[in-house]
């Protein structure tokens, strides 16, 4: 059964990078028929998506974020990745890495997610 | 962008009673080509990560109990348990994945007990 991990530091401090990275496991990051997303969900509050990638190296971004977000795929280490730049308080999320249905070439809705992590934005 | 809204923000529902959410996309989700509606149901227990339960607005997900049902076509879609169990006390969201260059979702409902 596919494993989506996320990793990376759980605090960032304003106006820096946030950088996490989502392993897969017990499947293959490479796999025709998937997009692998992003989606951030503030404390308390509801979710938002934040980006995909196709294995190929293809992006879909979120039009409100797309300025500061870069994600990033390693196809060798069975690993995707976001960063997020110029991060503020207003970045504080749990971050899950999730595996999404791939249809005409775009990416559609998220079957398999981690677990997530909260990254906290503070000085 | 489409908006996604739900109704109600909570509800409580009796043990072995129905609960309805309902969810409402600003711009239809209908593809006309394949016929198919691009919403999306995912369940969020307290603490842990989203759970897909319905997609194509009404196919339910491989394991997902047959007391949750989707329904609706073009703007205006409905989650129904048809008898709540303690174990679906959680957060309903709804997904419309039409705009994959905006995938959205709704604020999300609330089921407790009554």
């Amino acid at each position: 059964q596919l494993q989506l991990q996320e990793s990376g530091p759980g605090l960032v401090k304003p106006s820096e990078t946030l950088s996490l990275t989502c392993s897969v496991s017990s499947g293959s990051i490479s796999s025709d028929s998937y997009f692998w997303g992003w989606i951030r969900q503030p404390p308390g509050k509801g979710l938002e998506w934040i980006g995909s990638i196709y294995y190929s190296g293809t992006t879909y971004y979120n039009p409100s974020l797309k300025s500061r977000v870069t994600i990033s795929v390693d196809t060798s280490k069975n690993q995707f990745s976001l960063k997020l730049t110029s991060v503020t308080a207003a970045d504080t999320a749990v971050y899950y890495c999730t595996r999404q249905w791939e249809q005409y070439q775009f990416p559609r809705l998220s079957d398999c997610w981690g677990q997530g992590t909260l990254v906290t934005v503070s000085s | 962008d489409i908006v996604m809204t739900q109704s109600p923000d909570s509800l409580a529902v009796s043990l072995g009673e129905r609960a309805t959410i309902n969810c409402k996309s600003s711009l239809s989700v209908f593809h006309s080509p394949n016929s198919k509606n691009y919403l999306a149901w995912y369940q969020q227990k307290p603490g842990q990560a989203p759970k897909l339960l319905i997609y194509w607005a009404s196919t339910r997900e491989s394991g997902v109990p047959d007391r949750f049902s989707g329904s609706g076509s073009g703007t205006d879609f409905t989650l129904t348990i048809s008898s709540l169990q303690a174990e679906d006390v959680a957060v309903y969201y709804c997904q419309q994945y039409i705009d994959f260059h905006h995938i959205t979702f709704g604020p999300g409902t609330t089921v407790d007990i009554k």
